[in-house]
This record gives structure tokens, sequence and C-alpha cells, in this order.
């Protein structure tokens, strides 16, 4: 199994509600990332997770809280976002931890486009 | 400071042309990480390939090709006889421990 898996697809989620975005990998990897991505722009970092612990957070609004409950595993739990919020939202993963250096390549999952009203 | 710049924003081309997309990059680090990526309009980033600073020989995958230059700090991407497949934006980025410093991006359309 050589994909990261993203559910769902879509989303939209209203201003009050609770949402969690999911982001799966079976390769083994040992790094986990979240991207959130807008329209015409590149990918911005968000997190890092290296051996399920976190290990880098952008400055990221708490209304975005991660989790990481297994090493395949990556969720993204949203609350009392604002509409600013939506965009496509992006998992990675990459063979290595942090520790390991940054030669390993990422590789991305297709997102989760979110819509907030 | 890391930064990556790509600064064509759109280009469009006829099917079979061939078309390079450029990337400049700043790093105060000896040795670091090239990338590139392809995104199609489905979403997914594509990777496509990785070069590490000590490896300057340029690389040729089928219709793809990358001409590294230290010398000019640029990572560039030929297609050679593009076709409409190839529309998608294609970004460079650079490593920085563990992050990817992205680019802009190029938008590429390949018209038939």
């Amino acid at each position: 199994d050589t994909e990261v898996t993203q559910t769902p697809k879509h989303l939209v989620m209203g201003m009050t509600n609770k949402k969690s975005l999911k982001c799966e990998q079976h390769m083994g990897h040992r790094a986990m990332y979240w991207y959130k991505q807008k329209a015409k722009k590149p990918p911005e970092l968000m997190f890092v997770y290296s051996y399920e612990k976190l290990s880098i957070n952008e400055s990221v609004p708490s209304r975005f809280s991660p989790e990481c409950p297994n090493s395949s595993l990556l969720n993204l739990h949203l609350h009392a976002l604002q509409p600013e919020d939506s965009a496509l939202y992006l998992c990675a993963s990459s063979q290595a931890g942090l520790a390991g250096g940054s030669g390993n390549e990422q590789f991305f999952g297709p997102g989760t486009r979110l819509t907030v009203l | 400071a890391q930064k990556v710049t790509q600064a064509q924003t759109e280009i469009s081309v006829v099917e079979k042309e061939d078309v390079t997309l450029d990337c400049v990059y700043e790093t105060r680090d000896t040795t670091y990480y090239l990338f590139w990526y392809k995104q199609p309009p489905s979403g997914e980033l594509v990777f496509l390939i990785r070069r590490n600073s000590f490896d300057e020989q340029n690389e040729i995958s089928g219709r793809y090709s990358w001409n590294f230059q230290k010398s000019t700090s640029s990572f560039n991407f030929t297609i050679t006889a593009s076709q409409v497949v190839d529309s998608a934006v294609y970004f460079c980025a650079l490593s920085d421990v563990g992050k990817l410093i992205f680019g802009q991006g190029t938008e590429l359309s390949v018209k038939p």
C-alpha cells in the first residue's frame, strides 16, 4: 500500500460545528503532516508529527486540534471555524521522523475540501 | 533565509511543445534537498523528483528532465513533447528541517 488516504473528500460545516478530518497511511512512515492550501497558493504547513509526537506547530489557531492516535493515523479536529478557514486540507507522510533529516520526500493524500459557512 | 522563487505564474503551450519551468532557491545550508511536485486539478500533490545538494547530475525520466545548477541556485524542470495530461500546477520546494518551503507554483496549461 503506497498511498495516503483522507476522509472525507468534501466537508461543509457551520461556524458552531465540530468536525474531524482523518488521514491514514500504511507505508510505515514515521512523520505525518497537515497542510492548508488556499486557492492559487502553495500549501502552508500547519503541524508535523514525528514518531507520534507533535514536533512542529506553525502557530496554528487553537480551533484546529491535531491528534495522532497511532503511527498510521492522523486526525485534525475542527471547532468554531471561521469562513476564512475554508481551504483544501492536505495530509502527507514521510519515511523518517524529523530527526532523520530533511531528505525524505513527502507523499500527499488527495485532500479534504472544507467549506465553512 | 530559505526561499523558493518560481517566477512564471502561468504558462500556456500547445501540445507537443517543449516547456521549461524555472525554479530559483535561496538557502544558508550546505546540505539541502530540492523537490518538484505536480498538482493536477483533482488536488493531490504528486511527488516527481528529489535532488540533494551534492548531486548536480541532470536527471531524465521519460519526457521529464531536470537541470540542477548550484552556481545559479536553480533547479529547472523541462517537459518534452507536452501532453494535455501535463496540465497542472507544478511546485518546486526546498527542505528545511522536515518542512517543505514551496515556491508559489507555476500553472501549466497544455492545449490540444
